[in-house]
């Protein structure tokens, strides 16, 4: 069974850079079946699509954010990252990592379980 | 930002059919396949329907999905108090490159 296992820390400061890796086990993220994305979802708010990427390493950013996301990979590993700089309150919110089936897709197979990064000083 | 339309509620009693609707555009909708994700507090999304009207193994066939246009809609028969929750629906968008989500439904079983 996949599993999404996410770390990283739980608060940022205003200004500063957010950073998240999820690890994969059960499951390679060499595949050449899938996309692995970060998505977010402000506190009470809706779901919003920040990244892709594969695993050769091939992005697409929401242009919303794009200036300010790097979605990195590591098939070493077994785990992608995500970094979000400049960041601000707007930025606070449940950060999942999931997988993506495909590329021309809105199917999100299986999702990691969250992390709430609060952006504080 | 929600590129897809979806009313911030819907309720129902216990056996009752209910209906959630979805509305895109030519560049999401229109010209890709819709999904459904349900969702509890605090807990991740799962996929609940997906390519319109496929059901993943586990979803049990109460919940149906549907497409027409730019639009899908996601029924749930037998309503069961367990099916109180956030329901999200999801569209490859071609001017995004990536996947555009709804605002969300939150279900109520009165």
């Amino acid at each position: 069974q996949l599993q999404l296992q996410q770390s990283g820390p739980g608060l940022v400061k205003p200004s500063e850079t957010l950073s998240l890796t999820c690890t994969v086990s059960g499951g390679s993220i060499s595949s050449r079946i899938y996309y692995w994305v970060w998505i977010r979802q402000p506190p009470g708010k809706g779901l919003e699509w920040i990244g892709s990427i594969y695993y050769s390493g091939g992005t697409y950013y929401n242009p919303s954010l794009k200036s300010r996301v790097t979605i990195s990979v590591d098939t070493s590993k077994n785990e992608f990252s995500l970094k979000l700089n400049s960041v601000t309150a707007a930025d606070t919110a449940v950060y999942y990592c999931a997988r993506l089936v495909g590329l021309w897709t809105g199917e999100v197979d299986y999702w990691g379980q969250g992390t709430l990064v609060a952006v504080s000083s | 930002q929600s590129g897809l339309t979806q009313p911030p509620s819907a309720s129902g009693t216990p056996g009752q059919r209910v209906t959630i609707s979805c509305s895109g555009s030519s560049s999401n909708l229109g010209s890709n396949y819709g999904y459904w994700y349900q969702q509890f507090p605090g807990a991740a999304p799962k996929l609940l329907i997906y390519k319109n009207d496929q059901r993943p193994s586990g979803v049990p066939d109460r919940f149906s999905g549907s497409k027409s246009g730019t639009s899908v809609s996601l029924a749930i028969s037998g309503l069961r108090s367990e099916d109180e929750a956030h329901y999200y629906c999801a569209a490859w968008d071609d001017s995004l490159s990536g996947p555009v989500f709804g605002g969300g439904t939150k279900l109520a079983v009165l």
